[in-house]
């Protein structure tokens, strides 16, 4: 079963503009939801997550239970935010499920 | 401290040869999670494992796959056989429990 929904594979946006990643999961219980980003020849590294209800290099994620959403979002884009994202899921025994990724270009 | 490496950087191989692929995980992680990455596929989830339990090996794609971890740290994943659709990059990733993952750089497989 899909864990993890990004149901955008690309997204462009221009400098300055306001940006939003889509996640979605499916899971019963109470999972911790994650944000990571791999940019261009780095590793992938943690963005973010929910529980620590923290902007990191502008961006934030609110987790909405209701919707079982867990987008990103930043205001003002900036061309270093170009990379690629993933949603991801940790659950039950420590198991992680990722989305397939949203590739984020902005536009200078 | 040192991160997660992976070795070989990069592996080109030819269809129907075998291939290992080692993870050095942090010291200290019990969580240890392969993972491919293919263009346009995102991030496959291919086998963890936890501490001494029995890993978790549902997203193996094949039986021609398979992992093992000695002694709680290093992992090698192996590839029997291999075909070009196994061409991807291999990412490994290691963690205290549901804590961050830490990614390794990936060693990326061609398979001619």
């Amino acid at each position: 079963a899909q864990r993890v929904t990004q149901p955008e594979k690309l997204l462009s946006v221009f400098k300055g503009a306001p940006v939003e990643l889509k996640c979605n999961y499916s899971y019963s219980g109470s999972p911790e939801l994650f944000w990571y980003v791999q940019y261009s020849r780095q590793r992938l590294q943690l963005l973010l997550r929910h529980i620590s209800r923290e902007s990191i290099k502008g961006f934030t994620a609110d987790l909405n239970k209701g919707e079982t959403s867990f987008h990103l979002k930043k205001p003002f884009a900036q061309e270093e935010d170009s990379a690629m994202y993933y949603c991801a899921l940790s659950g039950a025994g420590n198991q992680f499920y990722f989305g397939t990724g949203t590739s984020l270009t902005v536009i200078p | 401290g040192a991160g997660v490496s992976q070795s070989p950087s990069n592996k080109v191989t030819e269809k129907g040869k075998d291939v290992e692929l080692r993870c050095d995980p942090i010291s200290g992680h019990t969580a240890l999670y392969w993972y491919r990455q293919s263009l346009g596929q995102g991030l496959e989830f291919l086998i963890y494992f936890q501490g001494n339990s029995a890993p978790d090996k549902s997203g193996l794609p094949s039986d021609r796959f398979s992992a093992e971890r000695t002694g709680g740290s290093v992992s090698t994943l192996t590839i029997q056989r291999t075909q070009q659709e196994d061409s991807a990059v291999y990412l490994c990733a290691s963690s205290l429990g549901s804590d961050e993952q830490y990614f390794g750089p990936g060693t990326r497989l061609t398979v001619t």
